[in-house]
């Protein structure tokens, strides 16, 4: 069974600085997607970041990026210049790309705090 | 931008009384799921369903967990005899494909609490 690990419960950032939120996982398929969820407070998941295993090139939306490391089975999340709006829970997920399921198995999560 | 709405925001209930958790997707959306996240723990999935039926459930979804999509509009969580360890935040979510080429769209969630 696929398993998605956070291993980070809470990070801190200065506004304007990087930081990376690490995710790590464990699976036998060769094909999958991963992706990266928001969750403001009280504010429901939003979809910050995919990424096809497929694919070599690490994706990138904006100030946001990933670090995937397919036979680490890494997936990290940078965030470049950080603003107080990017506080928040993040979610690492994985979803099989077998046909028939479409689940998605979320890390605990990684709590983003923005200091001004 | 459309959005998932999840009613009640909190729900309180006696431990044995059965509940219904309500969402309403997004309109043009075939899919819909049910998640649920105990306090300090990871997101679960529950359940996905397409086209009125269920399409995959995971063991947490046992019997007493019901879905349905009863007119057309909303998709209801119903737990019919509720414990103590039910006590979580439901999301719900929809999409428009089972592909994931933007996501799902996740509500805002029912926390709720069993006493």
């Amino acid at each position: 069974a696929q398993t998605v690990t956070q291993s980070q419960p809470e990070m801190s950032v200065q506004e304007a600085e990087t930081v990376t939120l690490s995710c790590t996982y464990d699976t036998s398929e060769s094909d999958y997607y991963l992706f990266w969820y928001k969750q403001p407070p009280s504010r429901q998941m939003i979809l910050v970041i995919r990424q096809e295993a497929y694919k070599q090139q690490n994706a990138t939306e904006n100030r946001f990026s990933v670090n995937f490391q397919k036979a680490a089975k890494s997936f990290s999340l940078k965030i470049s210049d950080s603003q107080l709006g990017d506080a928040a829970m993040y979610f690492c997920a994985y979803r099989s790309s077998s046909s028939g399921t479409y689940k998605y198995i979320f890390g605990t999560g990684t709590r983003l705090k923005v200091l001004a | 931008e459309p959005e998932v709405t999840q009613t009640p925001s909190h729900q309180v209930t006696q431990m044995g009384q059965e509940v219904i958790l309500r969402c309403v997707p997004i309109s043009n959306h075939l899919y819909f799921y049910w998640y649920r996240q105990i306090l300090g723990q990871k997101v679960e999935f529950l359940v996905s369903f397409y086209n009125n039926e269920i399409s995959e459930k995971s063991e947490i979804f046992d019997d007493q967990f019901s879905v349905e999509r009863p007119d057309g509009s909303n998709f209801t969580l119903k737990i019919r005899s509720t414990k103590l360890e039910d006590s979580a935040m439901y999301f719900c979510a929809s999409s428009e494909f089972n592909t994931d080429l933007y996501g799902y769209t996740f509500g805002s969630g029912t926390r709720l609490t069993v006493v």
